[in-house]
C-alpha cells in the first residue's frame, strides 16, 4: 500500500518564477493539506481539499493555490516566488472520517534564489 | 486560532535514560493532541496520539500525558535508543472539523551511545 508520494522531491527556482508541486493521498483517503515547513521550524498550515473543493486555508497569501482532481491527487501551485517562500513542502492526507491523523509525505524542498 | 509551545528545543540523553518534551495548548475546545517524529530527510511520522477523554496513553516505550485543566500535554520515551535521536513535534487542531493542525516549534532529540 503506497503512502503520500510527492513530486518532485527537490527544485530550485528563480525570483518571480512560478512553481507547481504535486501529491497523491493514500489509498483510501480523500482529504490533502498542504503544509509549509522552514527550516528548524514546524510546519505550518497552508490549506486543506476535500472533494475538489479548498476547505480550510492558513495564513499565506493568494500566491498560493492549489487544486484537487477526481482521483485525489492534488497540486499546489505558488506564483511570484520570493527568497521567503524557500521551505519543505508537505502534503498530507487523511481519510473522509478523520480521527485527525495525518499521513504525510517526504516532502518537496523548494529553494528560491 | 490554536497557539502551541512545545519546549525545549533541543534535548540530549544518555543511551538508556528517559526523555520528556512538554507542549502547551491555547485552545480549550481542542480534543485532540498527536506527536509526530521528523527523522532528516523525511516528513513527519505520527508516533502516538491522544483524546481528551483520556489523561494518558502508552505504546510500548513512548507515552503521552495530558492535562486538560491546566492544557499541556507531554511525551515521555523511555529506555532511549540512538534510532530515537530525531525531532519530534507536538501538535493540535483548530479550524472547521478541527482538522488543521497547529504544530510546536520542535524538539531536537539527540540520545547519545
Amino acid at each position: 500500500d503506497a503512502g503520500v508520494t510527492q513530486s518532485p522531491t527537490h527544485l530550485i527556482k528563480t525570483r518571480g518564477q512560478q512553481v507547481t508541486l504535486r501529491c497523491s493521498p493514500k489509498s483510501g483517503h480523500d482529504t490533502v493539506s498542504w503544509y509549509q515547513q522552514a527550516l528548524g521550524q514546524g510546519p505550518q498550515f497552508i490549506f486543506q481539499y476535500y472533494e475538489e473543493e479548498e476547505r480550510q486555508r492558513g495564513n499565506f497569501p493568494d500566491r498560493f493555490s492549489g487544486h484537487q482532481f477526481p482521483n485525489y491527487s492534488s497540486e499546489l501551485n505558488v506564483n511570484a516566488l520570493l527568497l521567503g517562500d524557500s521551505a519543505l513542502y508537505l502534503c498530507a492526507s487523511s481519510p473522509t472520517v478523520n480521527t485527525g491523523e495525518l499521513f504525510f509525505g517526504e516532502g518537496s524542498r523548494l529553494t528560491v534564489l | 486560532g490554536e497557539n502551541v509551545e512545545q519546549h525545549p528545543s533541543t534535548l540530549s540523553v544518555q543511551e538508556g535514560d528517559s526523555a520528556v518534551i512538554k507542549c502547551t495548548y491555547s485552545d480549550s475546545a481542542s480534543n485532540y493532541f498527536p506527536w509526530y517524529k521528523q527523522e532528516l530527510g523525511k516528513g513527519p511520522q505520527l508516533i502516538i496520539d491522544i483524546r481528551s477523554n483520556v489523561g494518558e496513553k502508552k505504546d510500548q516505550r513512548i507515552a503521552v500525558t495530558l492535562n486538560k485543566t491546566a492544557k499541556h500535554f507531554s511525551l515521555h520515551i523511555t529506555e532511549t535508543q540512538p534510532e530515537d535521536s530525531a525531532v519530534y513535534f507536538c501538535a493540535a487542531p483548530w479550524g472547521k472539523a478541527a482538522r488543521q493542525l497547529t504544530f510546536g516549534s520542535g524538539t531536537q532529540l539527540t540520545v547519545l551511545p
